[in-house]
């Protein structure tokens, strides 16, 4: 039963152009969503994240949008640029339960054609 | 600053035999994970401390051991290992519960043969 779906498995796009990567969840109880950006051979970093009480949260290139009511979150990156390719995972946390644990759609590998 | 350091980044085990990870932090976190991802899938937590000497299960603990005797280290332990625990484990700490704050460590890439 995944939580955390991430549908599509990869994505292309030309460079300058906009990323779009999608994420739905099930479980309402999730309170606080985050994107974590994956290179080969390397351990996922923190790219940006936003709390339920939040519809948008920007940080430079990079907006994420929630939809509660789709249960649906997208990341944003523009201009998209070769660096950004990589794998991202959507996460999600249940704060009322007393969780720790972070849970992790498969992921999305982002390739951005120069 | 070192951050999350795994150790061994690669190794290669026969079914049965036993083995150790190690994690070491350097940032004063209280919380530290493991984590094992594998081809397809999400990652998916194994164990987790919320503080030195406490380990609680996450989502997929069969097979592992885990211990935190000192708050910058937490070990993982596969006693018996099988083909099915051949994964790439990755390590990760926090301050607290909150998600934004995990740091990851590199990854270690385990063959079980």
């Amino acid at each position: 039963d995944q939580q955390v779906k991430q549908n599509s498995p990869s994505l292309s796009v030309q460079e300058g152009r906009i990323s779009i990567l999608n994420c739905d969840y099930t479980n309402s109880m999730f309170d606080y969503f985050l994107w974590y950006k994956k290179y080969p051979a390397e351990g996922p970093t923190f790219l940006i994240s936003i709390s339920s009480i939040k519809d948008k949260n920007e940080d430079g290139r990079f907006t994420v949008f929630l939809n509660k009511s789709a249960k649906h979150l997208s990341l944003h990156i523009v201009p998209s640029q070769p660096g950004d390719s990589a794998v991202y995972f959507c996460a999600a946390r249940d704060s009322g339960a007393g969780s720790y644990q972070l849970t992790f759609g498969k992921g999305t590998k982002l390739s951005v054609i120069p | 600053n070192a951050g999350v350091t795994q150790t061994p980044k690669f190794r290669v085990l026969k079914t049965g035999q036993s083995m150790t990870l190690l994690c070491a932090q350097d940032m004063n976190h209280e919380y530290m994970y493991w984590y094992r991802q594998d081809p397809g899938m999400g990652l998916r937590l194994i164990h987790y401390s919320v503080g030195e000497g406490t380990t609680a299960k996450g989502e997929v603990p069969d097979g592992y051991n885990v211990s935190r005797l000192k708050k910058q280290n937490f070990l993982l332990g596969l006693e018996s290992a099988a083909p099915s625990q051949t994964s790439v484990y990755f390590c990760a700490s926090s301050y607290g519960a909150s998600g934004n704050t995990i740091y990851f460590g590199e990854g270690s890439w385990l063959t079980v043969v």
